[in-house]
């Protein structure tokens, strides 16, 4: 039952340059979308979220863009710097009461090439 | 800036025995979660608290497991008989209001369980 999907499980991308990172998900009742980042042998850690409201939210260098009527989501990372490399894991939500569950996608290993 | 404490990091046990692991979650936080992830497969979520009891839980949290706050300070996953297919690692989290409201989950370390 894959309702968060990210069909890229690795990417590679020159540092410097613009890192997008991609998510699908399949279900309907999800509005609030959140980004992870993981690091080997540490828990993953919040980037980066957006409410359905809205279609663009940034911090920094780092910009989720969301396409309701495609549902999907992506992750522009710009400018890419080597501690960008990482696991990063798009993560959905339903914000209806008595739902608590972050629903994960499988992740895309993002490496920044120096 | 807080964070939330998983022990031990590894845990190695023999099929059928008990494990506990142990969390210290954030401390002005009042939602817990334990999550899972298998090698090589998505995070998976197993069970949120809250207010001292289950507020909700997956399809994987059967029987075999149980969580608790024992103490106000620790958050404790059980697993009363360890079969091969729980070897993943668990994440625990901590939020300080419910996700339904937007709030971001605070993951712990890990602790990589090997059921053998």
């Amino acid at each position: 039952d894959q309702q968060v999907k990210q069909n890229s499980p690795s990417l590679s991308v020159q540092e410097g340059r613009i890192s997008i990172l991609n998510c699908d998900y399949t279900n309907s009742m999800f509005d609030y979308f959140l980004w992870y980042k993981k690091y080997p042998a540490e828990g993953p850690t919040f980037l980066i979220s957006i409410s359905s409201i809205k279609d663009k939210n940034e911090d920094g260098r780092f910009t989720v863009f969301l396409n309701k009527s495609a549902k999907h989501l992506s992750l522009h990372i710009v400018p890419s710097q080597p501690g960008d490399s990482a696991v990063y894991f798009c993560a959905a939500s339903a914000r209806v009461v008595g739902n608590e569950k972050l629903t994960f996608g499988t992740g895309t290993r993002l490496t920044i090439i120096p | 800036e807080p964070e939330v404490t998983q022990t031990p990091s590894h845990q190695v046990t023999q099929m059928g025995q008990e494990v506990i692991l142990r969390c210290v979650p954030i401390s002005n936080h009042l939602y817990f979660y334990w999550y899972r992830q298998i090698l090589g497969q998505k995070v998976e979520f197993l069970v949120s608290f809250y207010n001292n009891e289950i507020s909700e839980k997956s399809e994987i949290f059967d029987d075999q497991f149980s969580v608790e706050r024992p103490d106000g300070s620790n958050f404790t996953l059980k697993i009363r008989s360890t079969k091969l297919e729980d070897s993943a690692m668990y994440f625990c989290a901590s939020s300080e209001a419910e996700v339904a409201l937007g709030k971001k989950l605070f993951f712990g370390s890990g602790t990589q369980l090997s059921v053998l």
